[in-house]
């Protein structure tokens, strides 16, 4: 099956810094890719939609300027959280849309501690 | 609004059957997901149904029902590894996953 690859999988950074996480589509194009966040026993909340050479597409009640997404290539897609702060503190995964109509691709995630 | 039910949480011995109930009100709908998902990992795609009726995979089954919003999912030979949060998804009018709350399965031996 696709795998997408996600970097890094885990990082601490202090409060006010900035940290970036790599989604990869290893094996496929993705030209969709979604990006969520999940705190401990929760489900996963869709934060923003990125399609390939465009912006992307935030949920209501997400910072566009906080949680920067970039998809620059087919296989590519950033999350930079800016300005960090302890309450960002959270699992983070992509996902990944390919030529399927039914299947989404999920990276393993990055757990991001902000200190 | 868009809303997903599902148990909170469910127990069941080793080698039994346990199913997993998500009943659904969204705008529009284009498939119903289950993904299962272990502590700490993200989760993995478990099965599709976009018509009614069950689809079978190995130990694993899932069912429809669009005029009732339902849906389940069978686990038969529970294994200790079955152990993890059962996601229920529907895909919207507008193609977005809305996402339950997630179903923990307790297994015992």
């Amino acid at each position: 099956g696709a795998v997408v690859s996600q970097h890094p999988s885990w990082v601490i950074c202090k409060s006010g810094t900035s940290v970036k996480i790599e989604c990869r589509s290893l094996d496929f194009q993705a030209t969709t890719m979604f990006w969520y966040r999940q705190f401990p026993k929760q489900s996963l909340m869709l934060m923003a939609t990125s399609n390939e050479g465009s912006k992307a597409t935030y949920e209501q009640g997400v910072e566009k300027d906080k949680f920067l997404i970039n998809h620059a290539s087919l296989t590519l897609s950033t999350l930079t959280v800016t300005s960090a702060h302890p309450e960002d503190s959270s699992f983070y995964i992509c996902s990944a849309k390919g030529t399927s109509d039914y299947e989404q691709y999920f990276g393993p995630g990055t757990r991001l501690t902000v200190t | 609004g868009q809303n997903i039910d599902q148990p909170t949480e469910m127990t069941a011995t080793e080698g039994a059957i346990v199913q997993i109930n998500c009943t659904y009100q969204t705008s529009g709908f284009n498939g119903l997901f289950w993904y299962q998902q272990h502590a700490g990992e993200a989760p993995t795609f478990l099965s599709y149904n976009v018509l009614d009726g069950l689809e079978e995979k190995g130990r694993f089954s899932s069912f429809l029902s669009r005029s009732k919003g339902y849906s389940y999912l069978l686990l038969k030979e529970l294994q200790m590894k079955d152990s993890a949060s059962y996601l229920c998804a529907v895909r919207d009018s507008n193609y977005q996953l809305i996402w339950g709350a997630g179903t923990k399965l307790i297994i015992k031996p």
